[in-house]
């Protein structure tokens, strides 16, 4: 399947620090990226839609002044998660939209391995 | 994004045994999606219905598209260990959103 990276895998930081987390369409490009975040045993919960060159859109409950999408190229997408807290500890994936792939269509979205982060 | 249930939540099976998990929605679903969860990792993408009635099989797994677009399953003949994760129903919706189920959390006993 297609291959996407997040970086860093885990992150530890203080109370008040601000964290940036990459994600990277390593085979395709991503006109559409998503994040979400993960509590432990919970389901996955969409954050914002990330588009290329454009803002990105926010689900309901999610502070855009917070969680800070840039989606600068059609590879690359970045949260940063500013004035993090302890409740922000989260494990945070993303994932990619794949319409083409190596001139098939497709249309999956394909995750990044996730990041864990733990704020102290 | 459009909301599902999956049931059951959890599901504990001897090995060889066949587990089943449904996802059923009150609205009619574009197309919904399928991924696997192991434990500390991330979502694997599995497989998209979009057609009425659909039925696709990959080795020992079987998904299924109800003829409403509602619902969907996914059946898993005769567990092994590597089957052990969290199974969750994605419907996509116009906007590619995809809206997670709670998973089915799949135990197999060796």
């Amino acid at each position: 399947g297609a291959v996407v990276s997040q970086h860093p895998s885990r992150v530890i930081c203080k109370s008040g620090t601000s964290v940036k987390i990459e994600c990277r369409s390593l085979d395709f490009q991503a006109t559409t990226m998503f994040w979400y975040r993960q509590f432990p045993k919970q389901s996955l919960m969409l954050m914002a839609t990330s588009n290329e060159g454009s803002k990105a859109t926010y689900e309901q409950g999610v502070e855009k002044d917070k969680f800070l999408i840039n989606h600068a190229s059609l590879t690359l997408s970045t949260l940063t998660v500013t004035s993090a807290h302890p409740e922000d500890s989260s494990f945070y994936i993303c994932s990619a939209r794949a319409v083409e792939r190596g001139g098939s269509f497709t249309d999956t979205q394909y995750f990044g391995p996730g990041t864990r982060l733990t704020v102290l | 994004g459009q909301q599902v249930m999956q049931i059951p939540q959890y599901q504990h099976v001897q090995e060889g045994e066949d587990f089943t998990t449904y996802c059923n929605s009150s609205t009619t679903l574009s197309n919904i999606q399928w991924y696997k969860q192991r434990p500390g990792g991330h979502p694997v993408f599995l497989i998209q219905l979009v057609k009425s009635g659909e039925v696709k099989k990959q080795k020992r797994l079987t998904f299924q598209f109800g003829e409403a677009k509602k619902n969907s399953s996914l059946h898993i003949t005769a567990t092994q260990t590597t089957d052990v994760g969290t199974y969750f129903c994605a419907p996509g919706a116009g906007s590619y959103q995809l809206t997670f189920g709670k998973g089915t959390k799949l135990s197999v006993i060796p």
